[in-house]
């Protein structure tokens, strides 16, 4: 089993609908979580960073973290064009190799207007 | 403010030709740093991390190398480079106190081994 795991898509979108992007891991002492949004041929930017289980709002983004499933989630509200792009998820433990980051393979968004 | 800055974004080279791609940071002393290379469909693979000047990890064996030979510079190289090494490379840094924290991207070389 993968380390995290995180649908691919594409995932394809009208504008304005509720986007929610997802990642399972397996690695329990996994306690930051990260997404990075990719637009293409470009380095991935920092979205949302969340630190163990909880909830965190920024404008059109959520981000969701349950420890005792494994599960992170993203939401995009009223989602626009220029949301399109991969989102990766990723995440990290406390020490030692457990402090670098371990990444999705991003999930492909389009959001069309 | 923090900053990255990797070179060149775009690299065009012959199989079995040398490789040196640079990354310097501004604004921050001691960071981490990272090379990572993307493929398509399969995410972020780790290449190498570094804590301080000359420390290296390596997290995959490979036909490539990387150096810091100062504290906000960070050197991803290979003397003869394969078909296979062609990818897009990009390079982080972090910081990382007590808990930790995110990494934060250059904006990548893509790679074309010819």
């Amino acid at each position: 089993q993968k380390e995290v795991e995180q649908d691919p898509g594409p995932l394809s979108v009208p504008e304005g609908a509720i986007v929610s992007l997802n990642c399972t891991y397996s690695n329990s002492a996994f306690q930051y979580f990260m997404w990075y949004r990719q637009y293409s041929r470009k380095g991935p930017e920092l979205l949302m960073y969340t630190y163990s289980s909880g909830n965190k709002e920024d404008g059109r983004f959520t981000a969701q973290v349950d420890k005792s499933s494994k599960y992170i989630s993203l939401f995009i509200r009223d989602s626009q064009p220029s949301d399109s792009a991969t989102y990766l998820c990723a995440m990290r433990g406390l020490e030692g190799s457990q402090g670098n980051l371990i990444f999705g393979k991003g999930t492909k968004l389009s959001v069309k207007p | 403010s923090q900053t990255i800055h990797q070179w060149p974004a775009t690299l065009v080279q012959p199989v079995g030709s040398p490789l040196s791609l640079e990354c310097t940071v501004e604004g921050t002393s001691n960071p981490n740093l990272y090379w990572y290379r993307q493929a398509a469909g399969r995410g972020l693979q780790l290449l190498f991390y570094s804590v301080g000047i000359g420390q290296i990890s390596s997290e995959v064996p490979q036909n490539l190398s990387a150096s810091r030979p100062q504290d906000r510079q960070f050197i991803l190289s290979s003397k003869k480079l394969l078909l296979s090494d062609s990818g897009f490379y990009l390079c982080a840094w972090s910081v990382l106190s007590g808990g930790g924290t995110e990494a934060f991207f250059g904006q990548g070389t893509r790679l074309t081994v010819v």
